[in-house]
């Protein structure tokens, strides 16, 4: 079975200062990962997906994530936090509706992100 | 685009009566999922239809729950009678299957339920 675990349920870090978040994945075939964030009383935000191309990912406001198979993660990162950065985050590891492109997410517990002035 | 719309945003209702959420997708995705989110057991997935058809409704907690799609533009998930327990937020997201690259979900931003 598919799975994500998200290591640290709280993450506090300084304005300015680097971060990562951490995400390891359990599949049996080759996952296809993701991070969503969550701002108060909102949906989820795409951030970045994990499609087997590059291992490392690129997505919107900076972040960035790397496929490591080795040791089956895919943490993310932001070279320098904002205070508009504070909010959930979450990883997922999608599973295909049969040989379609798209299917059901599913999601680790989530990591609440602290961002000091 | 207007994204995934839901409503209603906020709804508190008393133990026993019947709630009904709604969901307008993505127009041209054709698949749309039920979510439910709790503190305790952060995001779960309801339900799912592909093509207005249901294809999981594994998460589907017990029979007062259920979830129609009648048509590629609407979802409804109603819960009948609700119980205090039912108290989450419930999201609703659409993707779009195609032949190209894995097509993300994309969220509506959610109903706050609250039974009493």
């Amino acid at each position: 079975a598919q799975s994500v675990t998200q290591l640290g349920s709280h993450v506090s870090v300084s304005e300015g200062a680097l971060f990562l978040l951490r995400c390891n994945y359990s599949s049996s075939v080759p996952p296809y990962l993701f991070w969503y964030v969550q701002y108060p009383n909102q949906g989820l935000q795409l951030l970045l997906k994990y499609t087997s191309a590059a291992t490392l990912v690129k997505g919107i406001n900076g972040f960035e994530a790397e496929f490591k198979k080795s040791e089956t993660s895919f943490h993310l990162t932001k070279p320098s936090a904002h205070m508009s950065d504070a909010a959930e985050y979450f990883c997922a590891v999608i599973l295909l509706i049969g040989s379609s492109n798209t299917g059901k997410l599913i999601f680790g517990q989530g990591t609440t992100l602290q961002v000091k002035p | 685009d207007a994204g995934v719309i839901q409503s209603p945003r906020h709804e508190v209702t008393e133990m026993g009566q019947e709630v009904t959420l709604r969901c307008k997708p993505i127009s041209g995705h054709n698949s749309l999922f039920w979510y439910r989110q709790t503190m305790m057991r952060g995001l779960e997935l309801l339900i799912y239809f592909n093509n207005n058809v249901p294809i999981d409704d594994s998460g589907m907690p017990e029979d007062r729950f259920s979830a129609k799609m009648p048509n590629a533009s609407f979802s409804t998930l109603k819960i009948q009678p609700s119980e205090p327990r039912d108290s989450a937020v419930y999201f609703c997201a659409s993707s779009l299957t195609s032949t190209g690259g894995v097509s993300p979900l994309h969220f509506g931003n959610g109903t706050r339920l609250t039974v009493t």
